[in-house]
């Protein structure tokens, strides 16, 4: 069974700091996909990337990179030099089928990191 | 930019009414889902929707929840008897499905049901 594990429930550090929000996953599928959404105090979920199992090729978006290692079964999300705009909460996820595509699949989120950044 | 809206923002209810949250998913989308987050705990799965019909649904969505997609771009999402357990944010959420597409659900900003 899928499942998404995002051991910090919160981290607090003070902006210009670079933090690292974990995620591990369990799948018994070899192809599936992983995903990061940020959820900002307003409520709404704002998609951040999405990583095909088959890609362990690390991302860097601006501030933000992300660490697939299939080895270690983890999918990590760096932000650097934080700023007080980012905080929020923070989800990891994961598909064992691309949704949307084949069937409508469902994605299975972990239970998030709350990330406060102190101005 | 095309979005995904959902109604009502916020809704409160008494314990045994019914409820029913719209969703007007993005209009060339295929796919669409229900998810919920209680207050401050993770999302969860609620159902998937595609040909009319149900994908996939989850151990929350027993026999008092119910989804539709009446005329063609509303997606509905009816609760027979609501519970206190019920009280949560709903998200709707559609996907195009398209082969060069991120895989990205499209959320709406959500719909708050307090049941009283």
């Amino acid at each position: 069974a899928q499942k998404v594990t995002q051991a910090q429930t919160e981290i607090s550090v003070v902006e210009k700091e670079d933090v690292t929000l974990d995620c591990v996953y369990e799948t018994r599928d070899t192809t599936y996909y992983l995903f990061w959404y940020k959820q900002p105090p307003s409520g709404e979920l704002v998609f951040l990337i999405r990583r095909n199992s088959f890609d362990e090729q690390n991302e860097i978006s601006g501030r933000y990179s992300w660490n697939f290692q299939k080895s270690t079964s983890s999918f990590n999300f760096t932000i650097t030099a934080s700023q007080v705009v980012d905080s929020a909460v923070y989800f990891c996820a994961l598909s064992e089928s691309f949704p949307g595509y084949s069937s409508a699949s469902k994605i299975i989120f972990g239970s998030g990191t709350r990330l406060s950044i102190r101005p | 930019e095309p979005e995904v809206t959902q109604t009502p923002s916020h809704q409160v209810t008494q314990m045994g009414q019914e409820v029913i949250l719209r969703c007007v998913p993005i209009s060339n989308h295929l796919y669409f889902y229900w998810y919920r987050q209680i207050l401050g705990q993770k999302v969860e799965f609620l159902v998937s929707f595609y040909n009319n019909e149900i994908s996939e649904k989850s151990e929350i969505f027993d026999d008092q929840f119910s989804v539709e997609r009446p005329d063609g771009s509303n997606f509905t999402l009816k609760i027979r008897s609501t519970k206190l357990e019920d009280s949560a944010m709903y998200f709707c959420a559609s996907s195009s499905g398209r082969t060069l597409n991120t895989g990205e659900l499209f959320f709406g900003e959500g719909s708050r049901l307090t049941v009283l």
